[in-house]
C-alpha cells in the first residue's frame, strides 16, 4: 500500500541523548515535511524539503536537524534531546511543493518521549 | 505570520444533525485551504482542497466553502455519523513567496452520538 513510514511508532528517551526520526515515502513525492503536534498548539512545521538534495526551516527548526539525500528518505535528527521535544512527530509529503495545489499526506506519527 | 482560528473547538451532536465547522485565518493573500481529519492516535486524512479561485468544493456529504476576502472557510457535514467523530483541522496554504507553507488550526474535536 502507497504510503508513508514512519520509525518508531513511539520512543522514551533520555535526555541529552541523541535520535533520528525516519520516515519513507513510496509515493515518488518530490516535497516532504516534518510536523510536530502538541496539545494546546496545534501542528507546527520543523523543516521542509522541495526535492532532494535540499532543506528549508520551518517555524520550530531549532534542535532539529534534517537531511534529504534521496526522494524517498526524509529522516529528522534530535542532536541532542530535551524534554520540551517531547511530542507527536508526523512527517507528510506531497507531490508537488510549487503547484500550489499540494494535497498532503501524513504518515502515522512518532510519539517521542524526553525524560 | 499566518494566524489560523477554528471554532468550535469541540462539538457533540446526535447523529443526523448538521455539523458545521469554522475556520478562521489572519492572512488572506493565500493559494487553497485544505481541510483534514484526524482520527485519535493516527495521522491526518486530507477530505478537500479548495483553490483560491475557488468558492465551495464537494466531495460527498462535505461541502466546504471558502470567503478569502474575509479570511473564512466553514466546512458542513451532512447528516451526520459516528463514523465522523474525530478531530477535522483546517490549513490555509500560502503562495510561493511563502514557500508554500500550510499553517494550521487547532482544530474542532467532534462527537457524534448514536
Amino acid at each position: 500500500i502507497a504510503g508513508i513510514t514512519q520509525a518508531p511508532t513511539s520512543q522514551i528517551l533520555a535526555a541529552g541523548r541523541r535520535m533520528t526520526l525516519r520516515c519513507t515515502q513510496d509515493m515518488r513525492h518530490n516535497a516532504m515535511y516534518w510536523y510536530r503536534q502538541d496539545l494546546g498548539l496545534g501542528l507546527r512545521l520543523i523543516h521542509y524539503s522541495n526535492t532532494a538534495g535540499t532543506t528549508g526551516k520551518g517555524e520550530v527548526p531549532d534542535g532539529y536537524s534534517v537531511s534529504r539525500a534521496n526522494t524517498d528518505d526524509f529522516p529528522l535528527t534530535l542532536a541532542s534531546a530535551v524534554p520540551s521535544q517531547t511530542s507527536v512527530y508526523f512527517c507528510a509529503s506531497s507531490d508537488s511543493h510549487f503547484s500550489g495545489a499540494n494535497v498532503l499526506t501524513f504518515g502515522a506519527g512518532s510519539r517521542l518521549t524526553v525524560l | 505570520k499566518q494566524e489560523v482560528t477554528q471554532i468550535p473547538a469541540a462539538l457533540s451532536v446526535p447523529e443526523g444533525e448538521n455539523l458545521v465547522l469554522n475556520c478562521s485565518f489572519t492572512d488572506s493573500a493565500i493559494y487553497n485551504l485544505q481541510w483534514f481529519r484526524q482520527d485519535p492516535g493516527k495521522g491526518l486524512t486530507s477530505l478537500l482542497l479548495i483553490q483560491s479561485s475557488q468558492r465551495e468544493q464537494t466531495s460527498g456529504r462535505l461541502n466546504a466553502s471558502l470567503d478569502k476576502s474575509s479570511g473564512r472557510s466553514t466546512l458542513y457535514i451532512a447528516a451526520s455519523q459516528p463514523g465522523d467523530s474525530a478531530t477535522y483541522l483546517c490549513a490555509p496554504q500560502r503562495g510561493k513567496a511563502a514557500g508554500n507553507k500550510l499553517t494550521f488550526g487547532g482544530g474542532t474535536r467532534v462527537l457524534v452520538k448514536p
